[in-house]
């Protein structure tokens, strides 16, 4: 069935950039999602590119999709310490009619 | 964007008893609605699908007759945990389906329901 991986951990340090990679095995998924969960909170999109894209950017967020290895990632620019939250990757397939998650990267940002 | 809220933010029982845990799309309609259980350090696990005016699909291994949903309307399905027990502690999340009107097809989540049976 349909998957969706990434690395459970990052850690950085403040004003760094952060990259959360994630790679998904359902070829046909049209939109591809980054959602942010700080603790005891629920999902915020962060941001989501379409499957025709190659790059998106919104301020210090960056994705980027490389279809044919169907890996997606998110690069955070000047990362703060209120960025330490839980980033989950989304992929979903229009008539799928289900979201599949990614395990979710704990993103840790040291002062 | 659209908005989806769910209602309460935070509820706790004692065990034996039924919660009902209300989501609601705020500025759309839709059609179907989707119920996610988010265990800790885990990923949201989809419990159902909610389709208005019919019945809900459950996932493998979810129980119907304890995880009861309702989709009466286009902006408001309703998870009903019955006879709740302390495993049944975790965090909901719903979403609801978006058609746009350009053709769009998206999802939007709810901020979630802490539920904590004693």
């Amino acid at each position: 069935g349909e998957d969706v991986e990434q690395s459970l951990f990052l850690s950085v340090r403040e004003g760094d950039s952060s990259v959360i990679n994630c790679t998904y095995t359902d070829s046909s998924s049209t939109y591809l999602y980054w959602y942010k969960q700080e603790p005891g909170a629920g999902l915020q999109l962060l941001t989501y590119i379409f499957s025709n894209m190659d790059m998106k950017q919104d301020q210090r967020l960056t994705v980027l999709l490389n279809k044919k290895d169907k890996h997606l990632s998110l690069r955070i620019a000047d990362t703060q310490t209120g960025d330490s939250a839980i980033y989950f990757c989304a992929s979903y397939r229009p008539g799928g009619f289900k979201t599949i998650f990614g395990a979710g990267t704990r993103l840790f940002v040291k002062a | 964007g659209a908005v989806v809220s769910q209602h309460p933010s935070r509820v706790i029982c004692k065990s034996g008893t039924s919660v009902k845990i209300e989501c609601r799309s705020l500025d759309f309609q839709a059609t179907t609605m989707f119920w996610y259980r988010q265990f800790p350090k885990k990923s949201l696990m989809l419990m159902a699908t909610s389709n208005e005016g019919s019945k809900a699909t459950y996932e493998q291994g979810v129980e119907k007759d304890k995880f009861l949903i309702n989709h009466a309307s286009l902006t408001l399905s309703t998870l009903t945990v019955t006879s709740a027990h302390p495993e049944d502690s975790s965090f909901y999340i719903c979403s609801a389906r978006d058609f746009g009107g350009t053709g769009t097809d998206t999802q939007y989540f709810g901020p979630g329901t802490r539920l904590t049976v004693l």
